[in-house]
């Protein structure tokens, strides 16, 4: 069975500072990675995702992020952070075999303070 | 287009009631999950259906359930309610595959009193 593990609950950054949020994953073949981000009283929202490819994912709102396959590690990253960027971020994997439902993790929190 | 929708919006039960809470998916999606959200525990895949079946089911007891209609509108139910099942229930849709992209309704939040 798949897993992720977000090993930070808590992220704080200072405005304009570059950021970074960790995932590390754990699959059965090949993986399917997905970041989301969740504002107060809000659902989830979609902000990238790697499939194949290119190892570096860009996706909304500036963010990108590093898929790395040989330490198993999918961060989250953004050149210069922005106080509305704080938020609850997820990771979730899946994996190419096509019905097999996304596992989040249990979230990081990321305050970027002004 | 809509996104997806859940109702009510916030529930107070008391433990041992029944509950039921309702997603309607964005139109054209065919498949719903069902999320639990915890501060501890994070998010919890509790079942997916696409076309009226469950496609995968989580490790959840019996108690919680669901189902889906034809319009791919999708119920879920918590039965005999304890005081640990206050969270947040999230409902996701997407188009087909339980690997794709998955589009968030707000949830529905449920305290057990």
């Amino acid at each position: 069975a798949q897993s992720v593990a977000q090993p930070e609950d808590q992220v704080n950054v200072a405005e304009g500072n570059p950021l970074t949020v960790k995932c590390t994953y754990s699959v059965s073949g090949n993986p399917y990675l997905f970041w989301y981000v969740q504002y107060p009283n809000r659902g989830l929202q979609f902000l990238l995702k790697y499939i194949t490819g290119d190892n570096l994912v860009k996706g909304s709102y500036g963010f990108e992020a590093e898929f790395n396959k040989s330490q198993t590690s999918f961060h989250l990253k953004k050149p210069s952070a922005l106080v509305s960027d704080s938020a609850l971020y997820f990771c979730a994997v899946s994996t190419a075999q096509g019905n097999t439902p996304l596992v989040f993790g249990k979230g990081t929190r990321l305050s970027v303070i002004a | 287009k809509a996104g997806v929708t859940q109702t009510p919006r916030y529930l107070i039960k008391t433990r041992g009631q029944q509950v039921t809470l309702s997603c309607s998916p964005i139109s054209g999606h065919r498949s719903v999950s069902w999320y639990q959200q915890t501060p501890g525990q994070g998010l919890q895949f509790l079942f997916e259906y696409f076309s009226e079946t469950q496609r995968n089911k989580g490790n959840f007891p019996g108690r919680f359930s669901g189902r889906q209609f034809s319009n791919s509108r999708s119920e879920m139910n918590v039965s005999t309610l304890e005081l640990g099942d206050s969270a947040l229930y999230l409902c996701a849709s997407s188009f087909g595959q339980s690997n794709e992209k998955l589009f968030f309704g707000s949830g529905t939040q449920l305290s057990v009193l």
